[in-house]
């Protein structure tokens, strides 16, 4: 079946350090990919996605690469903020479906 | 800016209880969805609601769980007879179209003890 895998964490980083958090998916065909973040408090908020391979998803200085040939959506940020403080999951889903299926999460903490 | 709402924030119900939680999606979109979250654990799907019928379920869907939209505005998971098991944050979201297609909004979450 499809799944998504996440680097564990947590991920301790200083402020304005290069942040990459690796996720790969197992799935057939070809998904749409995403990344959503929950900040302390709140509910999941799509961060960015990618609909096909190589389209590159950005915002908020984060930035993920739809790679088919590697099965893998990392997420990348060059500088990171204590703001981006959260926990971060990768999902994918398949045109026609309409579940989510999620990673396990990856919490990243930014000190300063 | 719209957002989804649930409640309650935290419920703590005894073993074989029946449970509600209730969400209030964001008032134009057409697709509803639950998903939990057990301790540690992955973000899993539950159920999507499209059109006053569940369209798509996950095998974690069994008999004891049920959804429903009473009115214009509500969006509820009742759970029958609750285990320990689903002790779990239980995600409401919402969607405008299909989840690839425009973003699903998710609610903070309700917390769900079985004791």
């Amino acid at each position: 079946g499809n799944s998504v895998t996440q680097m564990e964490g947590p991920v301790t980083l200083s402020e304005e350090a290069f942040l990459t958090i690796n996720c790969t998916y197992t799935a057939t065909g070809y998904p749409s990919l995403f990344w959503y973040v929950q900040y302390p408090g709140e509910g999941l908020q799509l961060l960015l996605k990618a609909t096909k391979a190589d389209d590159k998803g950005s915002n908020k200085g984060f930035e993920a690469t739809y790679r088919k040939e590697t099965t893998s959506f990392h997420l990348e940020k060059g500088s990171v903020q204590v703001s981006d403080s959260a926990v971060y999951f990768c999902a994918l889903v398949y045109t026609g479906r309409r579940a989510l299926t999620f990673g396990s999460g990856t919490r990243l903490q930014v000190q300063p | 800016e719209p957002e989804v709402t649930q409640t309650p924030s935290h419920q703590v119900t005894q073993m074989g209880q029946e449970v509600i939680l209730r969400c209030v999606p964001i008032s134009n979109h057409l697709y509803f969805y639950w998903y939990r979250q057990i301790l540690g654990q992955k973000v899993e799907f539950l159920v999507s609601f499209y059109n006053n019928e569940i369209s798509e379920k996950s095998e974690i869907f069994d008999d004891q769980f049920s959804v429903e939209r009473p009115d214009g505005s509500n969006f509820t998971l009742k759970i029958r007879s609750t285990k320990l098991e689903d002790s779990a944050m239980y995600f409401c979201a919402s969607s405008a179209t299909a989840p690839q297609d425009t973003e699903a909004f998710f609610g903070q979450g309700t917390r769900l003890t079985v004791v």
